[in-house]
């Protein structure tokens, strides 16, 4: 059974850091691409970051561009996303997502983990 | 960067209703369109893929179309577990989700 589990989420300060981590099992998580999503309470879905299996191509929201950095370590099947500079607006449940290899769509989500941002 | 818009917002239906939901692009993103339901306190789920490829394991009754700038996601006959958020994603340059379209009980 395919499970993505997120954790990490807390609360931050304006401007603190932070480091989520997914771990993925079920599937060989070497040979998918990864994704980072987020929700702000009471809104919509928006796409957070990109990561491709060897790592070798990286895409970021312009939202977190210079502050979010997304890796993985292939060896531990974990994802990760390094948060800087943290802001209110980046208050939000954060999701990792398993890229399908189908038109990029992500088939598998894990249960989200809470990042609040606030003094 | 690619916008994504969706219409409407939100609609009030009926079991058995048959509801068709839009999402146009701002430009065009060939079929790299997917639909998500995601309902309150959980995690997105994945229904289309590549405009109109239903997800293994999602009923029939959904299905997509479109290509270009503009999609559609059909529910044939809405069922009580159908009642959910909406929300299209281009994933053709980089990645953007629409705005959602909350589908409610009349």
């Amino acid at each position: 059974e395919v499970q993505l589990v997120e954790s990490g989420g807390n609360l931050v300060q304006p401007g603190g850091s932070l480091r989520l981590s997914c771990a993925a099992s079920g599937f060989t998580f070497s040979s998918y691409g990864m994704n980072w999503v987020r929700q702000a309470p009471g809104k919509g879905l928006e796409w957070v970051s990109y990561i491709t299996t060897s790592s070798s191509t990286i895409y970021y929201a312009d939202s977190v561009k210079g502050r979010f950095t997304i890796s993985r370590d292939n060896a531990k099947n974990s994802l990760y996303l390094q948060m800087n500079s943290l802001r209110d607006e980046d208050t939000a449940v954060y999701y990792c997502a398993r890229d399908s290899g189908r038109y990029y769509a992500a088939d598998y989500w894990g249960q989200g983990t809470l990042v609040t941002v606030s003094s | 960067d690619i916008q994504m818009t969706q219409s409407p917002s939100s609609l009030s239906a009926s079991v058995g209703d048959r509801v068709t939901i839009t999402c146009r692009a701002s430009q065009s993103i060939r079929n790299y369109l997917n639909w998500y339901q995601q309902k309150p306190g959980k995690a997105p789920k994945l229904l289309i893929y590549g405009a109109s490829n239903l997800q293994s394991g999602v009923p029939s009754r959904f299905s997509g179309s479109g290509s270009g700038t503009d999609f559609t996601l059909i529910i044939s006959s809405l069922q009580p577990e159908d009642f959910a958020t909406y929300y299209c994603q281009q994933s053709y340059e980089s990645f953007t989700f629409g705005p959602g379209t909350k589908v409610d009980i009349k």
